[in-house]
Parts: structure tokens; C-alpha cells; sequence
């Protein structure tokens, strides 16, 4: 079947501008997590979703981030007042449900803030 | 506070070797470690994985080695083909109903020479 999807799949925009980045996770998984990759840096966990909630959201870098996810599908990560230092691979992975360990990753979207 | 470690940034061998990847946490509370593969412009592929009751795993050409008590785990491929080249990813979370989180490591660039 179809994997994680993640559009779009490269993003240039100013500082200061709002961005907003989609995923849509594999049919029938309940748990849908963000993740960043900064240049040079590892993965870095942003939140996760079970169904329709995000019981953890301790690692969104400030208050310009949110995420939602709508029928428990296809989730939308949106950055306000976008800085340079937003700049990353943002990655979406989903799982079967939160207790099942391997997520399946999407290609990331490509954000540059210039 | 880097909690997964992987310290060797880049790794080189030759075809038909065996290759060793190496992972340090400092996390007590992880009981669950994930090896995934990133190719360039894609996103991480889910390689094998090792539950913290068990101290090897394996899978094909690949073996995952935990040592608890060092807070250590290791992935062993072989034999190494040039198409393991990539960057290999250490992941590490705390099992449970709370959340899956993936905490990553920084992530180690195999080049396998032909």
C-alpha cells in the first residue's frame, strides 16, 4: 500500500511568513508523529498524535508551532512568523497505534526561511 | 542533554566486511532501540529493532547487539554491500501506552567501497 506522504516536498519562504505542512500517514494508522532535522543535527522529536489528540507537545520549539489532525488522518504542521533558524527537514512518521514501536517514515519537507 | 549518542559521525569499509555501528544512551528508562537507514532526499527507512528484555536480535545480514548495563547497543551488517551506503540512524523510547517518542542519536554516514 501507499506510504507516508508529505507535501510539499521542498518549501522556500521569507522570514516572517506563515508555513503550513501537510502529511498524510499510512491507511489505518492511528499514531501520527512530527520530527525536524536542523543541518548537521539528528532527528528531533516535535509531537505526536493518537487519533485526533496530542497528548505530548513537549518538544514543539515555541509558540509559533502547532499541529493538528483532523479524522484521524491527515495532520498539518504550521509554523507562524517563520524564522531562519526553522529551517529544516521536516518529517512526519506513523504507526499502527502508539504501542507498536516502528514508525514508517515520509520523505520530509525541505524548509528553507531566507 | 543528548540523550542517545551515536559518536562516530562517519564509518568506512569495504565490500564484504563486517560493518559496526555503535549507539550510546544515558536514559535508564528506554526499553525499546530502533536502527533506521536514511538515503539523501528520503526519509528513514525502519531497519531492525531490539526490545531491552532480549541482548541480540537479528534479521538477514543485520544484528542488533544491547548491552544494558553499558547503556550500549550496536548494529552489525554483514556482509556490508556498497548499498548499506547511508546514514544510519539510532533511535531509542519508552515503551508504554504514553507515547512512543523516538529519541534519535545524530546519525552515522556508512560508505561501503565496492
Amino acid at each position: 500500500g501507499a506510504g507516508v506522504s508529505q507535501s510539499p516536498s521542498n518549501k522556500v519562504t521569507e522570514k516572517g511568513k506563515d508555513v503550513e505542512l501537510r502529511c498524510d500517514p499510512i491507511s489505518g494508522h492511528t499514531a501520527l508523529y512530527w520530527y525536524r532535522q536542523s543541518l548537521g543535527q539528528g532527528l528531533e522529536f516535535l509531537i505526536y498524535f493518537q487519533g485526533n489528540s496530542a497528548p505530548d507537545k513537549s518538544g514543539l520549539p515555541s509558540d509559533r508551532f502547532s499541529a493538528e489532525r483532523t479524522g484521524g488522518s491527515v495532520s498539518t504542521l504550521t509554523i507562524q512568523r517563520t524564522q531562519q533558524e526553522d529551517s529544516a527537514v521536516y518529517l512526519c512518521a506513523s504507526s499502527w497505534r502508539v504501542s507498536n514501536y516502528e514508525q514508517y517514515f515520509g520523505p520530509g519537507t525541505r524548509l528553507t526561511v531566507t | 542533554d543528548q540523550q542517545v549518542k551515536q559518536n562516530s559521525p562517519s564509518l568506512s569499509v569495504q565490500e564484504g566486511r563486517i560493518s559496526i555501528l555503535n549507539c550510546d544512551y544515558t536514559n535508564s528508562m528506554f526499553d525499546y532501540f530502533l536502527w533506521y537507514k536514511k538515503y539523501p532526499a528520503e526519509g528513514p527507512t525502519f531497519l531492525i529493532s531490539i526490545s531491552s528484555i532480549k541482548d541480540k536480535n537479528e534479521d538477514g545480514r543485520f544484528t542488533v547487539f544491547l548491552n544494558k548495563s553499558a547503556k550500549h547497543l550496536s548494529l552489525h551488517i554483514v556482509p556490508s554491500q556498497p548499498g548499506d551506503s547511508a546514514v544510519y540512524f539510532c533511535g531509542a523510547l519508552k515503551g508504554g501506552l504514553s507515547g512512543s517518542r523516538l529519541t534519535f542519536g545524530e546519525g552515522t554516514q556508512l560508505t561501503v567501497n565496492p
